[in-house]
């Protein structure tokens, strides 16, 4: 599938800091994903982008679709332990069976590690 | 809420044996895919269904089957275990369109031993 880049590749801050990470790819998407998987479970949908320049909130996590469509990134403000967790940003990449919509192609994830 | 449920959270497995993950969804969701996490490699497409019956090979489907007999139940198939398909698999569906959030299992830990 199409390759997405996601960095960085790890983060260790302090309770309180507040996170920025990022996802590029050589291909344009029309949908940026971002997905949240605590230790030993499936990841969970953050944030859906659907619009190019869009930026959306939930809670403290904000999310921006790039104006290239090229792009995304995510920043968790005023971080806690909970946000603990591997966070991947995905977008589709078209199947065969045009009809049948897309499979999610995932970057590698940035692990997140937040100290008391 | 939708719920995406697979059948074991850990297996452990002998080298070639027949090994069979199942996932159910209750959401009827038209899509439903297996993805393998690895550390370092992060989610890898191995199979992925649009319909009963139907299926597209993804990424990495070498070594996996998959069937799909109802709408909502997606099994992965591992035809002889080895010891390189230790890893932790994810099930998900979606809706069919351009739309495509993906909801997912709580993922099965395989260890083959």
């Amino acid at each position: 599938g199409q390759q997405l880049n996601q960095s960085p590749q790890s983060m260790f801050i302090q309770e309180g800091e507040d996170v920025s990470m990022n996802c590029t790819s050589s291909s344009i998407f029309n949908t940026w994903l971002w997905y949240k998987q605590d230790p030993g479970e499936g990841p969970v949908l953050l944030i859906a982008l659907y619009k190019a320049g869009e930026l959306t909130s939930n809670g403290r996590l904000t999310a921006q679709f790039g104006i290239t469509r090229k792009d995304s990134f995510l920043n968790i403000s005023a971080s806690i332990p909970s946000d603990v967790g591997i966070y991947f940003c995905a977008g589709p990449q078209p199947t065969l069976n045009s009809n049948s919509g897309y499979a999610l192609n995932f970057g590698k994830g940035t692990s997140l590690l937040v100290t008391p | 809420d939708v719920k995406v449920t697979q059948s074991s959270r850990y297996l452990v497995k002998r080298t070639g044996e027949k090994v069979f993950l199942e996932c159910v969804q209750d959401m009827d969701h038209e899509n439903m895919f297996w993805y393998r996490q690895d550390p370092g490699l992060g989610l890898r497409l191995i199979y992925f269904s649009y319909d009963v019956k139907m299926k597209e090979k993804g990424d990495i489907p070498e070594g996996y089957s998959v069937s799909r007999e109802k709408k909502e139940r997606f099994s992965l198939i591992l035809e002889s275990a080895s010891t390189n398909q230790t890893s932790m698999y994810l099930c998900a569906s979606s809706t069919s369109g351009w739309n495509t959030e993906a909801f997912f299992g709580q993922g099965t830990r395989l260890t083959v031993v």
